[in-house]
């Protein structure tokens, strides 16, 4: 089945720095994927669409010069949280899908820490 | 856009019975609707999905039913067992709209 690697699993950063979230899709091409942001149970709140070789289209209220989505490849896109706060401690989460029509699968998440 | 609701945000249940949670869609063009299981620090797990051209599917202990006309859809898991204690998420999208938009979320507590 298709499968979606998301790395690192956890973080921890100094605020002001930056961190860069890893999403591939391991054994299918994704020409879209999503990255959504989870707060303790809370459900998963849509940050952008991460389109292969064009901008990403973010959701109202996101910053995209603080959350910098790059799809290089049909098979990575990278979500880099920049000038990191402690607010932006969350939970965050890639999607994938197969195609119209397919399923999503879900990245196994990271847990980002701003100290 | 598309509203999901998800109803009850809480169910405890006894091992061995049965479990039901329910979600509401309002936009009547989905047509399909996914379920995830999500363990605690985990991403979300595809657990089985339905579309709009058939009203129920069947995987094993777990169901799923579909009523187009009310607009609501349901998540049935018999001979619960505690490896079932998760959070479950119902979620609906069009085909051609790549977008999920997800229930809030329902907290499952299978008792020993």
């Amino acid at each position: 089945g298709a499968v979606v690697s998301q790395h690192p699993s956890r973080v921890i950063c100094k605020s002001g720095t930056s961190v860069k979230i890893e999403c591939r899709s391991l054994d299918f091409q994704a020409t879209t994927m999503f990255w959504y942001r989870q707060f303790p149970k809370q459900s998963l709140m849509l940050m952008a669409t991460s389109n292969e070789g064009s901008k990403a289209t973010y959701e109202q209220g996101v910053e995209k010069d603080k959350f910098l989505i790059n799809h290089a490849s049909l098979t990575l896109s990278t979500l880099t949280v920049t000038s990191a706060h402690p607010e932006d401690s969350s939970f965050y989460i890639c999607s994938a899908s197969l195609g119209q029509g397919y399923g999503y699968t879900f990245g196994s998440g990271t847990r980002l820490t701003v100290v | 856009g598309e509203n999901v609701e998800q109803h009850p945000s809480t169910l405890s249940v006894q091992e061995g019975d049965s479990a039901v949670i329910k979600c509401t869609y309002s936009d009547s063009a989905s047509n399909y609707f996914p379920w995830y299981k999500q363990e605690l620090g985990k991403g979300p797990q595809l657990i089985i999905d339905i579309r709009s051209n058939v009203g129920e599917k069947k995987d094993q202990r777990i169901a799923v039913t579909l009523n187009k006309t009310a607009k609501h859809f349901s998540l049935h898991i018999t001979e619960t067992q505690p490896e079932d204690s998760a959070v479950y998420f119902c979620a609906a999208s069009r085909y051609g709209n790549n977008r999920l938009a997800f229930g809030k979320g329902n907290q499952v507590v299978v008792i020993p």
